[in-house]
């Protein structure tokens, strides 16, 4: 059975970089078959992908063009996890934040991080 | 960037009726499309995948249909614990995480 523990803090300064972790289980971060995202859901923006990392042979990664620029997603083969970090945080990056698996569709989902954006 | 439409927002039905959800891409999206039912406080939770194969543990009572740009989540018989937010999502085109649709409510009548 897969299960994603996500952790990270729930408050940042407008700004400030957010970052959260995604602990996987019951699957490997280079596994040849899963790709590995994160998405956001707001009241104002729905659910939006954000970006991806897999291993293919070599590593890869995907962003999302509303956060290009500010928006890494890095692997942690060690820790067998998977990593944002999202730069200059603004009120409007106020949402619940989900890492999840997906291969056909997402069968996986952590159980979700609030990040509020604020002073 | 496709765009996915869903309707109705909200849906009333009664226990034990069929409720029938629908979708529409902007593009076509052959079959490569999912839909997932979402609970408050929790994350969404994949029902159907390739526009009309359950997920693994999914009742039979859901059933997705459709192909293209249209498409459609069927709850043959609701239950109680079936009341919750229905998405879908195209994962044929750009942006290759896919984008969802709006979502659709389905409350006690």
């Amino acid at each position: 059975q897969v299960q994603l523990q996500q952790s990270g803090p729930g408050l940042v300064k407008p700004s400030q970089t957010l970052s959260l972790t995604c602990a996987i289980s019951g699957d490997s971060v280079s596994s040849n078959s899963a790709v590995w995202s994160w998405i956001r859901q707001s009241p104002s923006r729905g659910l939006e992908w954000l970006g991806r990392t897999y291993y293919r042979s070599k590593w890869y990664n995907d962003y999302a063009v509303s956060v290009r620029g500010r928006i890494t997603i890095n692997p942690d083969t060690s820790r067998n996890q998977f990593s944002l970090q999202l730069n200059s945080v603004t009120p409007e990056d106020t949402a619940v934040y989900y890492c999840a698996r997906s291969g056909r569709g997402y069968d996986y989902w952590g159980q979700g991080t609030l990040v509020t954006v604020s002073s | 960037e496709i765009v996915m439409t869903q309707s109705p927002a909200t849906l009333s039905v009664s226990p034990g009726e069929r409720a029938t959800l629908s979708c529409r891409a902007s593009q076509g999206l052959s079959s490569n499309l999912a839909w997932y039912q979402q609970k408050p406080g929790q994350a969404p939770r994949l029902l159907i995948y390739g526009a009309s194969t359950r997920a693994t543990g999914v009742p039979a009572r859901f059933s997705g249909s459709g192909s293209g740009t249209d498409f459609t989540l069927t709850i043959s018989s609701l239950q109680s614990e079936d009341f919750a937010v229905y998405f879908c999502q195209q994962y044929n085109n750009w942006p290759p995480g896919g984008t969802f649709g709006p979502g659709t409510k389905v409350d006690i009548k």
